[in-house]
């Protein structure tokens, strides 16, 4: 175990539904990060939360909507999407100094995101 | 802008024989380059990283990368693939950001037969 738990493993919804990705790290780490995983893609950077605030948002639609309440925990809620939203959806966490770089992400297991 | 590019989907070795993973990045300033791997149902798990110094780094599960900065390359190695090596492999770089924000390749698959 990487110490960074996701549930649920899986999760089929329809396009209408709501639905939230949780995310738990038990590293003490101070930054985490949301990545959407497709088939033959680069690994694409959702969100990043850096000491619970977020720091990155790579353009990604209204429809996926983040939330750190506390350094160890990170919701992504989900709402009215599309079939292509289908993907391995990725948390990680890591310890940021002041450097900013080099440093190590561990990674959950993902949960598997199927949209009917 | 920084990214990485991985020429092969997949990489297909004999156990026992020598395994590479090719991967080349392009980023402005020195580069700080990781590669990961990740087992089927599973996320990614770090396997080693070059910062700076000897440009021939050693990581987990006696895999090693070079780091060639001339030909903005860091490729990843093993003298003796087992077939347990079998998995989807990721090579990533950080630029100079100022923060950690880590640009991954498509991914290399790397079969080990028997």
């Amino acid at each position: 175990e990487t110490g960074v738990t996701q549930t649920p493993r899986h999760l089929v919804m329809g396009m209408t539904n709501k639905k939230s990705l949780k995310c738990e790290q038990h590293l003490g780490h101070n930054a985490m990060y949301w990545y959407k995983q497709s088939a033959k893609k680069p690994l694409e950077l959702m969100f990043v939360y850096n000491f619970k605030e977020q720091t990155e948002n790579n353009s990604v639609p209204s429809r996926f909507s983040p939330e750190c309440p506390n350094s160890s925990h990170l919701f992504l809620h989900l709402h009215t999407l599309q079939p292509e939203d289908s993907a391995l959806y990725l948390c990680a966490s890591s310890q940021e100094g002041a450097g900013g770089r080099g440093n190590i992400q561990y990674f959950g297991a993902g949960t598997r995101l199927s949209v009917l | 802008a920084q990214s990485v590019a991985q020429p092969e989907d997949q990489v297909n070795v004999a156990e026992g024989n020598p395994l590479t993973v090719k991967c080349t990045y392009s980023v402005s300033g020195n580069p700080y380059l990781f590669w990961y791997v990740q087992y089927p149902n599973r996320g990614l798990q770090f396997l080693l990283k070059y910062i700076t110094g000897d440009n021939l780094v050693k990581g987990s599960y006696g895999f090693e990368a070079e780091f060639n900065k001339s030909q903005t390359s860091f490729h990843l190695k093993k003298p003796s693939a087992l077939v347990s090596d079998s998995a989807l492999y990721f090579c990533a770089v950080s630029g100079n950001t100022g923060f950690q924000k880590l640009v991954f390749g498509t991914g290399t698959r790397l079969l080990v037969s028997p």
